[in-house]
């Protein structure tokens, strides 16, 4: 069955700690995404990757730091840089940019 | 830049009573445009794409949208709602201007009984 997982569902950290989210995917696609989802902010694009060791900053990248090694991984990594890390985190892929995006179900992130 | 307009962040709508949920974007261009359907706690769900061809897509779940170029709009529409299809409704667009799909702020639909 193909799609996109994300780990874990729930994840709880202190301040001040880095935190690495998971996504993988075995739809083949070239391209991935992250995206953060704030209650009445609709979805912000953090990075994206159109391929294999290759990546992009998105519209709020700072804070955050990718990796793209394998085609079917793209971990986000939420630094101790980020000012306010608390959220709904979604990871995507697309066979090519600009078409359709897969979502996997997301890992909501509390930092306290 | 282009840009996603959802023009009612929440709708709320009677059971069995048709709705039409509302998009607008401004490229001038060639676009994609996409509905994305997000229940509580959960991933977003494709329910239905235009990429070329008839202007009139159809979607799962009951839904479809049309592409009216001239208006710039996408707007999703069933013709009879039912208590699971609360949710959030995303609109997207891409064009050959950018590389990404840039979303709207969503609507939540809720169904009334």
């Amino acid at each position: 069955d193909g799609g996109i997982t994300q780990s874990p569902k729930y994840l709880f950290r202190k301040e001040g700690q880095n935190v690495t989210l998971s996504c993988e995917q075995n739809l083949n696609h070239d391209a991935m995404y992250w995206y953060r989802q704030d209650p009445g902010q609709g979805l912000r694009l953090i990075y994206y990757s159109q391929i294999v060791n290759d990546f992009q900053k998105g519209d709020i990248a700072e804070g955050y730091s990718v990796s793209r090694e394998k085609k079917e991984s793209f971990p986000l990594t939420v630094t101790s840089a980020q000012k306010n890390p608390t959220a709904f985190y979604l990871c995507a892929s697309s066979a090519k940019l600009k078409l359709e995006q897969y979502f996997g179900p997301g890992t909501r992130l509390t930092v306290t | 830049a282009q840009s996603v307009t959802q023009l009612d962040s929440q709708v709320p709508v009677f059971e069995e009573a048709p709705v039409e949920l509302r998009c607008n974007y401004s490229s001038s261009v060639s676009v994609y445009l996409f509905w994305y359907v997000q229940y509580p706690n959960q991933g977003l769900q494709l329910l239905l794409k235009y990429l070329s061809g008839s202007t009139l897509v159809k979607g799962i779940n009951g839904f479809e949208a049309e592409f009216n170029k001239s208006q710039t709009s996408f707007h999703l529409r069933k013709p009879s709602v039912h208590i699971s299809d609360t949710a959030e409704y995303f609109c997207a667009v891409s064009d050959d201007r950018d590389d990404k799909i840039i979303f709207g702020k969503g609507t939540r639909l809720h169904i009334l009984p």
